[in-house]
């Protein structure tokens, strides 16, 4: 099983909403990415979890709180964002340097 | 610091034209070369991959040559189908440093029939 799922695949969400995007992979890896993309743009790194503890947080607003449960499952929590924040949320998974598996992605749109 | 340069596009192509997107790299060591390719309304995925000087990443018929003399790493493709229509990312990793992968901006490719 070479997959990364996440759940869910759009997302609506209100500015004064909570919400948690979910990612999964049973393939495993020791490290576990979020990113951000943004259209016409490259990924950008968000977060990296490896063997479950947080290794980089690339400065990124408090309103975006990462959570690792354990090795096959990481979340991204979501409070008060911005209209700005809209974006495809990425998840992947690597044991090997570079070698990063995408999942789908989840839409997200704040209105 | 580590970056990657690469042709913008958008690169417009008939079915069987031949495909060269240009990619140029700066890295603080030796770093691992990577293409990934996203389709529409999907995630990234691994192309091809090259992780030392004149290694030749190659699949679905597209070849890269990790250059260390001129720094480059560019992907080819002899004859493109309609469906190699894509966002194709160069990228790089520099083993023993952070675990970022850093990307160029990518380029979109459209082939049409």
């Amino acid at each position: 099983d070479t997959e990364v799922t996440q759940t869910p695949k759009h997302l609506v969400m209100g500015m004064t909403n909570k919400k948690s995007l979910k990612c999964e992979q049973h393939m495993g890896h020791r490290a576990m990415y979020w990113y951000k993309q943004k259209a016409k743009k490259p990924p950008e790194l968000m977060f990296v979890y490896s063997y479950e503890k947080l290794s980089i947080n690339e400065s990124v607003p408090s309103r975006f709180s990462p959570e690792c449960p354990n090795s096959s499952l990481l979340n991204l929590h979501l409070h008060a964002l911005q209209p700005e924040d809209s974006a495809l949320y990425l998840c992947a998974s690597s044991q090997d340097w570079g070698r990063l598996y995408f999942g789908p992605g989840t839409r997200l749109l704040v209105l | 610091g580590n970056s990657v340069t690469q042709m913008e596009g958008p690169v417009t192509l008939s079915e069987e034209a031949f495909l060269t997107i240009n990619c140029t790299y700066t890295a603080t060591g030796y770093p691992s070369l990577f293409w990934y390719v996203q389709y529409p309304g999907e995630g990234l995925q691994l192309l091809l991959k090259a992780t030392k000087a004149d290694d030749k990443g190659s699949n679905k018929g597209f070849e890269a040559t990790y250059r260390k003399e001129t720094t480059s790493f560019h992907l080819e493709k002899g004859s493109v189908q309609v469906s190699d229509s894509a966002v194709y990312f160069c990228a790089l990793s520099v083993q023993g440093g952070s675990e970022k992968l850093v990307f160029g901006k990518g380029t979109k490719l459209t082939v049409n029939p």
